[in-house]
């Protein structure tokens, strides 16, 4: 079956940067791009945005332009996020979601805190 | 960008009783190509959100029967026709391309 299996949750310091990763299984990983989301406590979903696994073509999400990276790596079926400069609400648990929306990772904790 | 407002924002629901949720969007949300991207999840205590429906009415795999959804334009709802102590978690509705914008959610509880 497909699955999205995120890495571990991290704490970072204000002003750092956070690289999650998202590993793929069950399905062919340059067949369905990837999307990032985020939930900050007590907010609603925020979609940060989207990576094409075929051609590696971005869109994000403006909130997050200049901040974050998507990236992939087609031999290894992952797909990574990095944000920077982080700032205290950016704590939040982090999804990857298969494009079309089905499958979600487990979700990783980011905690922001000096 | 749309705007999703979900009503209500919580409901206790006898077992064996219907419940309905409903998302406004700002705008319209028929694309171009003639489908409806909104989409329907619950997300159950610290887990991802589960897909229910998708593209406004189309159940999604292994979803009960129970679960419904309806609309067109700007407003759409989620029915669950017996709600079971199972369906206890947050709903929301979701509308895709471009990105992915979400109702803020509404809590199903049990009486």
């Amino acid at each position: 079956q497909i699955q999205l299996v995120q890495s571990g949750a991290e704490v970072k310091k204000p002003g750092a940067s956070v690289k999650v990763s998202c590993k793929a299984s069950g399905y062919m990983f340059t067949s369905s791009g990837m999307n990032w989301l985020r939930q900050a406590p007590g907010q609603r979903f925020e979609w940060m945005g989207f990576i094409s696994t075929s051609d590696d073509g971005r869109n994000y999400a403006q909130n997050f332009q200049g901040r974050v990276t998507m990236t992939t790596d087609t031999s290894s079926a992952t797909a990574y996020l990095e944000l920077r400069s982080l700032r205290s609400d950016d704590t939040a648990v982090y999804y990857c979601a298969k494009e079309g929306g089905s499958d979600w990772g487990q979700g990783t904790l980011v905690t922001v805190s000096a | 960008d749309t705007v999703m407002t979900q009503t209500p924002l919580s409901v206790s629901v006898t077992p064996g009783q219907p419940a309905s949720i409903s998302c406004k969007s700002s705008e319209s949300l028929l694309h171009s190509d003639g489908k409806t991207y909104v989409y329907w999840y619950v997300q159950k205590g610290g887990q991802p959100p589960q897909l229910l429906i998708y593209e406004a009415t189309k159940r999604f795999s292994g979803v009960p029967y129970r679960f419904s959804g309806s609309g067109s334009g700007t407003d759409f709802t989620l029915q669950i026709s017996r709600v079971e102590a199972e369906d206890v978690g947050v709903y929301y509705c979701m509308h895709s391309l471009p990105g992915w914008t979400f109702g803020q959610g509404t809590k199903v509880e049990i009486k």
